[in-house]
């Protein structure tokens, strides 16, 4: 059974204080990772998609990685501007574009 | 740009009682579209799935229904609501082509 478990839970910095979510996973055969960015009462908005291992990509002070069991959401030197749920997708090489969500991680950034 | 609107906002309905969201998509032609529930702690769970008008498939067995009546509308809908049926509901548009999923801004529906 595909499966996404994103660690910590909740994860508290201080402004300024780097840190990485984590996002493991098993699939059978991996079409695509996804990124999004949640903020309370809203919908997820879309941040980076990793296709293959070895793949990076970054956006300002957030940078994705992805390797063959797992992804990794680095965010450098970060804002409370930042605080929000990161949750992490995957999209299985078999049936039809179903992506398959972690619960996320809840990021607090204080000043 | 593609623009995803969703309607109501927030909804508070009796149990029982009929439903009726509106999810529409602007700015690109035949999208394949999705509704989801996300319950507190949960990942989103994918409900239904549509590749073209008229044409819907179910995730979940339940008391929900979706429908395609036009190529950028999507409407989820139930006769009777049940307790159960409360969450944040979310639509999302994705190019036919194009695995990455786009949200909407959601609807929170409370079933008393």
């Amino acid at each position: 059974e595909d499966q996404v478990t994103q660690s910590p839970e909740a994860l508290r910095l201080q402004e300024g204080e780097s840190s990485s979510l984590n996002c493991s996973y098993t699939v059978s055969g991996l079409r695509g990772l996804f990124w999004y960015r949640q903020d309370p009462g809203k919908g997820p908005e879309f941040l980076f998609t990793l296709y293959s291992a070895g793949e990076e990509k970054e956006k300002e002070r957030l940078k994705a990685t992805l390797t063959k069991k797992e992804s990794f959401l680095h965010i450098t030197a970060p804002k409370p501007e930042d605080s929000a749920t990161y949750l992490c997708a995957v999209l299985p090489q078999t049936g039809f574009q179903k992506l398959v969500f972690g619960t996320g991680t809840r990021l607090l950034v204080s000043p | 740009s593609q623009t995803i609107h969703q309607w109501p906002a927030t909804l508070v309905q009796p149990v029982g009682s009929p439903l009726s969201l509106e999810c529409t998509v602007e700015g690109t032609s035949n999208p394949n579209l999705y509704w989801y529930r996300q319950a507190a702690g949960r990942g989103l769970q994918l409900l239904f799935y549509s590749v073209g008008i008229g044409q819907i498939s179910s995730e979940v067995p339940q008391n929900l229904s979706a429908s395609r009546p036009q190529d950028r509308q999507f409407i989820l809908s139930s006769k009777k609501l049940l307790l159960s049926d409360s969450g944040f509901y979310l639509c999302a548009w994705g190019g036919v082509r194009q695995e990455t999923q786009y949200f909407g801004p959601g609807t929170r529906l409370l079933v008393l």
